[in-house]
């Protein structure tokens, strides 16, 4: 199975403050690549698909980037809301088990 | 819109049995696969079992395997995980999930199992 390598755990910001998260496939994805922001006892919410592309509804301020192993998901300026745990997930719908990565934890500084 | 809904959630003994149910509106249910995905208290997300969008194909997470079976009923427009010989391990929020080739994974909210004596 392809194994997901995603960095940093845990992540300490402030308000304005410009992230990037990154998740390391083991094998090449090509852009079979979401990430998803989930707050406590909250459902996992889709952010971007395709690697790089915005959900509807989602703010700009997130983007994400990358292909085959290696990705990037970035938020140009944290807002309060943002304040979250972020994972990333391999879906290759040719090769069916998905991977997620171990998690992001973003806290306030 | 797509909607999952699951339910069947509980507190269950080690050792017992729990059917859970997921069901599927806003999509042709038959012409995609799915998943189940769970969360353990605390934890990451975790992959359980795929089932193809024709009920032919499925393949388990070997935490799960030999004690979970995954099923998609096309007509009811439900998927069902039955769980046997729970064990405390297998306490989590359990999603049921749809996948595509096509479209972005879509998700439910979410059911809690809770294996304890």
């Amino acid at each position: 199975d392809i194994q997901m390598t995603q960095s940093p755990s845990t992540l300490s910001a402030s308000v304005g403050d410009r992230l990037t998260i990154t998740c390391r496939a083991s094998q090449s994805i090509s852009s079979w690549l979401a990430w998803y922001q989930q707050k406590p006892g909250k459902a996992p919410k889709l952010l971007i698909s395709k690697a790089s592309s915005l959900e509807s509804g989602v703010p700009s301020r997130f983007s994400g980037s990358g292909s085959g192993t290696e990705f990037t998901l970035t938020i140009s300026s944290l807002q309060p809301d943002d304040f979250a745990t972020y994972y990333c997930q391999q879906y290759n719908p040719y090769s069916p088990p998905w991977t997620f990565g171990q998690g992001t934890k973003v806290e306030i500084k | 819109q797509v909607q999952l809904v699951e339910s069947g959630g509980g507190v269950v003994q080690p050792g017992g049995s729990l059917r859970l149910s997921c069901a599927a509106s806003g999509f042709t249910f038959s012409t995609y696969p799915m998943h189940w995905v769970r969360q353990a208290p605390g934890k990451g997300l975790e992959w359980v079992a795929f089932m193809s969008y024709d009920g032919s194909i499925k393949y388990y997470a070997d935490a799960v395997k030999g004690r979970f079976t995954i099923s998609k009923d096309n007509s009811k427009n439900t998927l069902s995980l039955q769980m046997n010989s729970l064990r405390t391990e297998d306490t989590a929020v359990y999603y049921c999930a749809r996948g595509s080739s096509s479209e972005p994974p879509s998700w439910g909210q979410g059911t809690l199992v809770t294996v304890s004596s």
